[in-house]
């Protein structure tokens, strides 16, 4: 996990609000991604970020949205539109210099409805 | 279009018997292999990949894995489990022709090493 900080560990969302997941990464990385892990479905791509000041939806965008105002930093919101949050949400940095580029994963956060 | 398929939901040996987790994918063209493991409430640790050339990758704590392009494979394997070993393990492909990063995972394979 190493390098790759996510706050809070755990989130509860009320109906009808918005919250936001922070990722903090200190590795230089020029992308960042956000996933979401339902048990038995694997990993889902969200969002994902190639350079400061520009993202791109991923498999599952619709009810999220993102910002990358700083090149450490790229805060997924959860908004009232997405309305099945509950889940594992990871994010992950590479460093974007080809292809074969390894992504590294943070701690997690986990979103629970009240 | 690239993915990835994990035949195996779950896989149980006892500890100091071998251990392969099974992967398979598909690209249009040249893939790139990862596998990553996921301890409970934790994020993914990199194992290992496949880039090019030695079919037979070594990895982190003791894993290797086998590209076969035939048989468009990637099985993680270990020849000595660990109880410490029980986790869930995901494989990921990316096409080489891509350019925009994105890797497409397996649903993963929950692995069990009884003492």
């Amino acid at each position: 996990d190493g390098g790759i900080t996510q706050s809070p560990k755990y989130l509860f969302r009320k109906e009808g609000q918005n919250v936001t997941l922070s990722c903090e990464q200190n590795l230089n990385h020029d992308a960042m991604y956000w996933y979401r892990q339902d048990p038995g479905q694997g990993l889902r791509l969200i969002y994902y970020s190639q350079i400061v000041n520009d993202f791109q939806k991923g498999d599952i965008a619709e009810g999220y949205s993102v910002s990358r105002e700083k090149k450490e930093s790229f805060p997924l919101t959860v908004t009232s539109a997405q309305k099945n949050p509950t889940a594992f949400y990871l994010c992950a940095s590479s460093s974007g210099t080809g292809p074969r580029e390894t992504q590294y994963f943070g701690p997690g956060t986990r979103l629970l409805v009240l | 279009a690239q993915s990835v398929a994990q035949p195996e939901d779950q896989v149980n040996v006892a500890e100091g018997n071998p251990l392969t987790v099974k992967c398979t994918y598909s690209v249009s063209g040249n893939p790139y292999l990862f596998w990553y493991v996921q301890y409970p409430n934790r994020g993914l640790q990199f194992l290992l990949k496949y880039i090019t050339g030695d079919n037979l990758v070594k990895g982190s704590y003791g894993f290797e894995a086998e590209f076969n392009k035939s048989q468009t494979s990637f099985h993680l394997k270990k020849p000595s489990a660990l109880v410490s070993d029980s986790a869930l393990y995901f494989c990921a492909v990316r096409d080489q022709r891509s350019n925009d990063y994105k890797l497409s995972f397996g649903a993963g394979t929950t692995v069990t090493v009884r003492a």
